[in-house]
């Protein structure tokens, strides 16, 4: 049974620093593209990083720069380093397996909070 | 703004049809598989619809997905309460380098 849990979030100031994490079970973990996903309070799907099965790495617009998405295979975990946060990037992060373009997000975990306030 | 259109809400009565449309362009819905996800109140999203129109296991028939062009279509037959939800249509636009999704449809069943 795939397995995602997500940790690292919390309540942070502007311009702070958070590193998330995803530990994935139950699947072969280089097989497979990584995304991270996020969603603001009352509003929708946010697409933030990719991380592809060879390694390359991708982000939009509002986080190039500032958020860094890495892997462990050996501990078969995803990691979103988010530096410099703004107000605006205060939601609920969402670790998910496989790719939005590809055969999709087949696996969700149950996110964790970032909240960023001064 | 989202890259990815959608109508902000549809509704029907058990048992009717519903469909939801997902308009792009050549950069993402053309180029690229769509995918759909349903996110229930206060859950996660779930994959409902992969390649444009392929179900993963435990997915009813009565979801169902097509592309034509730059517009995907997601139709919900059988309509049940269980089914109110919001719906979000992906893909990958090669233009931006990223994933996109829709603005998201709220279905209510009435």
């Amino acid at each position: 049974e795939v397995q995602l849990l997500e940790s690292g979030g919390g309540l942070v100031q502007p311009g702070g620093s958070l590193r998330l994490s995803c530990a994935a079970t139950g699947f072969a973990f280089t097989s497979y593209a990584m995304t991270w996903v996020r969603q603001a309070p009352g509003k929708g799907l946010e697409w933030v990083s990719s991380c592809g099965k060879t390694g390359n790495k991708y982000y939009a617009d509002s986080v190039k720069g500032r958020f860094t998405i890495s892997r462990d295979i050996s501990r078969t975990t995803l990691y979103l380093q988010i530096d410099s946060l703004r107000v605006e990037d205060t939601a609920l992060y969402y670790c998910a397996k496989g790719g939005v373009g590809e055969s999709g997000l087949d696996s969700w975990g149950l996110g964790t909070l970032v909240t960023v306030s001064s | 703004q989202s890259v990815l259109t959608q109508p902000p809400s549809v509704s029907a009565a058990p048992g009717q049809k519903v469909t939801i449309s997902c308009s792009g362009s050549s950069s993402n819905i053309m180029s690229n598989y769509v995918s759909w996800y349903q996110q229930l109140p206060e859950t996660a999203p779930k994959l409902l619809i992969y390649e444009n129109n392929k179900r993963p296991s435990g997915i009813p028939d009565r979801f169902s997905g097509s592309k034509s062009g730059t517009s995907a279509t997601l139709d919900i037959t059988g309509l049940q309460t269980g089914d109110e939800a919001d719906y979000y249509c992906g893909t990958w636009d090669s233009s931006l380098r990223g994933g996109v999704f829709g603005g998201g449809t709220k279905v209510t069943v009435l």
